[in-house]
């Protein structure tokens, strides 16, 4: 079946530091989707992204749609504790089934 | 508010035991999805319902059964047929089934989760 290709799988980094983070595939997708995941709770949607080369923006995470609609990165802008957590991207197939990618977690250092 | 509610958020059970697993939503929303999450994975879809009385297999549906009687709940019963079952239970419910409409995202709203351990 379809499959997201998420990297890296987990990430340390210092307070103020920018992150990024990527996903990939084999096959198209119509819509990316970037979820976030606080420990112990459901995944909750950061950013939308429904055309090949779209670069959207939300506060300090700025994430873009792929031009071959293969893959999208998101990145985090002067990283703070609330950050941390587990993030997620998902791609929605012409089926309009959602596949999910096996996450990226971040770990801020003090 | 409103939102989705997950209960319990812990529950620990027997090998060999049914035990269901609570989604309540006052969203008014059509569509209600399950979700297995294990560690380093992803989310895996066990179940969804578009609608009242109808719902479909997901990828991972073996072992595990639903019902969907009244639009707010959507209750999942993990089995003893389930192998491997102690993982995080993610709910979710969307106000149409489907990724898009009118080229936007039918954004699923997730639940705090409930973490299964078998004994």
């Amino acid at each position: 079946g379809q499959q997201l290709n998420q990297s890296p799988q987990s990430m340390f980094i210092q307070e103020g530091e920018d992150v990024s983070m990527n996903c990939t595939s084999s096959s198209i997708f119509n819509t990316w989707l970037w979820y976030k995941q606080d420990p112990g709770e459901g995944p909750v949607l950061l950013i939308a992204l429904y055309k090949a080369g779209e670069l959207t923006s939300n506060g300090r995470l700025t994430a873009q749609f792929g031009i071959t609609r293969k893959d999208s990165f998101l990145n985090i802008s002067a990283s703070i504790p609330s950050d941390v957590g587990i993030y997620f991207c998902a791609g929605l197939n012409r089926d309009d089934k959602i596949i999910f990618g096996k996450g990226t977690r971040l770990h801020i250092l003090p | 508010d409103g939102g989705i509610t997950q209960s319990p958020k812990y529950l620990f059970r027997k090998e060999g035991q049914n035990v269901t697993l609570s989604c309540e939503q006052n969203l008014n929303h059509d569509a209600m999805y399950w979700y297995r999450q294990d560690p380093g994975q992803g989310l895996r879809l066990i179940y969804y319902s578009q609608i009242v009385n109808d719902f479909q297999k997901g990828d991972i549906a073996e072992g595990y059964s639903v019902s969907r009687e009244k639009k707010e709940s959507f209750p999942l019963t993990v089995t003893s047929a389930q192998k491997n079952p102690t993982a995080f239970y993610l709910c979710a419910s969307s106000t149409l089934w489907g990724g898009t409409s009118l080229s936007s995202y039918n954004e699923q709203f997730f639940g705090p989760g409930t973490r299964l351990t078998v004994l």
